[in-house]
């Protein structure tokens, strides 16, 4: 079966670029959609966006002019990158698949921290 | 952007009672609703989509209804296992979630 795991940086400076990898495993990264989602300690879960595996991409309007995904099918990974982070930007970040490209997210990773520090 | 709206914030279940949790669109979502449940340190789990069709491997205990704008999640009667947050999320736009209803034990 599928698996998704977030991998990347667990601390990062305020005004920097958040950068995060998905590799996918156990399954095919074509013809899915796949997105990223994100949860502040403590609180509820935030799309970010999403991307086709021909690159396609559709993000949140609320973070779309500091977000850039980007799809590696060759190594069967997705990226996420948040430019101009500031401590609202700390959560756990997940990867999901998105099995049918309506917008429903099954599986997801196991998610990984980021914080927002100098 | 759609706001959903869950409740009660907290629900407390005694072990082989039924649980009802609710959840609220600020304008309709069809059947384009879906019912995850995540538990201390894990990542949500997928439930229900399209309002009532249960995901592969969930247990028929689980059930989903309604349309429009007023969504209900049971579990029919808890398990031990089922004591987590559950969040609803709609996908008739881009997607948004609510807040969570936790369900502890009485």
């Amino acid at each position: 079966q599928v698996q998704l795991q977030e991998s990347g940086p667990g601390l990062v400076k305020p005004s920097e670029t958040l950068s995060l990898i998905c590799t996918v495993s156990g399954g095919s990264i074509n013809n899915y959609y796949w997105s990223w989602i994100r949860q502040p300690a403590g609180k509820g879960l935030e799309w970010i966006g999403r991307i086709y595996f021909t690159g396609s991409t559709y993000y949140n309007a609320s973070l779309k002019s500091r977000v850039t995904m980007t799809v590696d099918t060759s190594k069967t990974q997705f990226s996420l990158k948040l430019s101009s982070v500031t401590a609202a930007d700390t959560a756990v970040y997940y990867c999901a698949r998105d099995p049918d490209g309506i917008n429903r997210f099954d599986p997801w990773g196991q998610g990984t921290l980021v914080t927002v520090s100098s | 952007e759609t706001v959903m709206t869950q409740s009660p914030a907290t629900l407390s279940v005694s072990p082989g009672e039924r649980a009802t949790l609710s959840c609220r669109a600020s304008q309709s979502v069809s059947i384009n609703l879906a019912w995850y449940q995540q538990k201390p340190g894990q990542a949500p789990r997928l439930l229900i989509y399209g309002a009532s069709t249960r995901a592969t491997g969930i247990p028929a205990r689980f059930s989903g209804s309604g349309s429009g704008t007023e969504f209900t999640l049971t579990i029919s009667s808890l398990q031990s296992e089922d004591f987590a947050v559950y969040y609803c999320q709609q996908y008739n736009d881009w997607p948004t979630f609510g807040q969570g209803t936790k369900v502890e034990i009485k």
